[in-house]
């Protein structure tokens, strides 16, 4: 079962502009939510986090948000640049057990 | 549609052994990447087929191996395991009309004592 969703495979914006990249997930245990960042050939590195205790977690351009009770998070990305065209992976795992789970991911696209 | 699946979730060998996990994508799904979680770090690519052939490959020593069947499922080797091979090691599918969109597996959790 797809317990983290990514309902958009794909997003384009324009360079300065914001990405918003959306994630949902079913299993109200999780606690801990990740976004990775992946290019072509290459495994997803590590973008940002940010645990069930927080609403927000900011880091330069990248600001993860979390709603639990909407059970839903969001990756904002301010300003865009043409470096960030990737695809986006969110992950959610539960407590001290790396059984993570993972979304299809989404692919951005940051036009100059 | 049945997702990803993994066999076996958890498994725990010693130092020296060797193990062997499965992948079975998605149907229809030719293309398999491994990657593994280990604790306090992201994701490593470990590799990924398509089609039978090993595509692309990450930067792993010799020891870690794969291959691919016919019928797209996939196998990944370790050999003289080491401590430090303990993880998470997922697989995902994609398929051959969108291969960014990668699905993931619940991932085989190996502990290696």
């Amino acid at each position: 079962d797809q317990q983290v969703k990514q309902n958009s495979p794909s997003l384009s914006v324009q360079e300065g502009r914001i990405s918003i990249l959306n994630c949902d997930y079913t299993n109200s245990m999780f606690d801990y939510f990740l976004w990775y960042k992946k290019y072509p050939a290459e495994g997803p590195t590590f973008l940002i986090s940010i645990s069930s205790i927080k609403d927000k977690n900011e880091d330069g351009r990248f600001t993860v948000f979390l709603n639990k009770s909407a059970k839903h998070l969001s990756l904002h990305i301010v300003p865009s640049q043409p470096g960030d065209s990737a695809v986006y992976f969110c992950a959610a795992y539960k407590g001290n057990n790396n059984d993570m789970r993972f979304g299809a991911g989404t692919r951005l696209t940051v036009k100059p | 549609k049945a997702g990803v699946t993994q066999t076996p979730r958890y498994l725990i060998k010693t130092r020296g052994q060797q193990v062997t996990l499965s992948c079975s994508p998605i149907s229809g799904h030719r293309s398999v990447s491994w990657y593994q979680q280990t604790p306090g770090q992201g994701l490593q690519f470990l590799f990924e087929y398509f089609s039978e052939t090993q595509r692309n490959k990450g930067n792993f020593p010799g020891r870690f191996s794969g291959r691919q069947f016919s019928n797209s499922r996939s196998e990944m080797n370790v050999s003289t395991l080491e401590l430090g091979d303990s993880a998470l090691y997922l697989c995902a599918s994609s398929s051959p009309d969108s291969t960014d969109t990668q699905y993931f597996g619940p991932g085989t959790r190996l502990t290696v004592l």
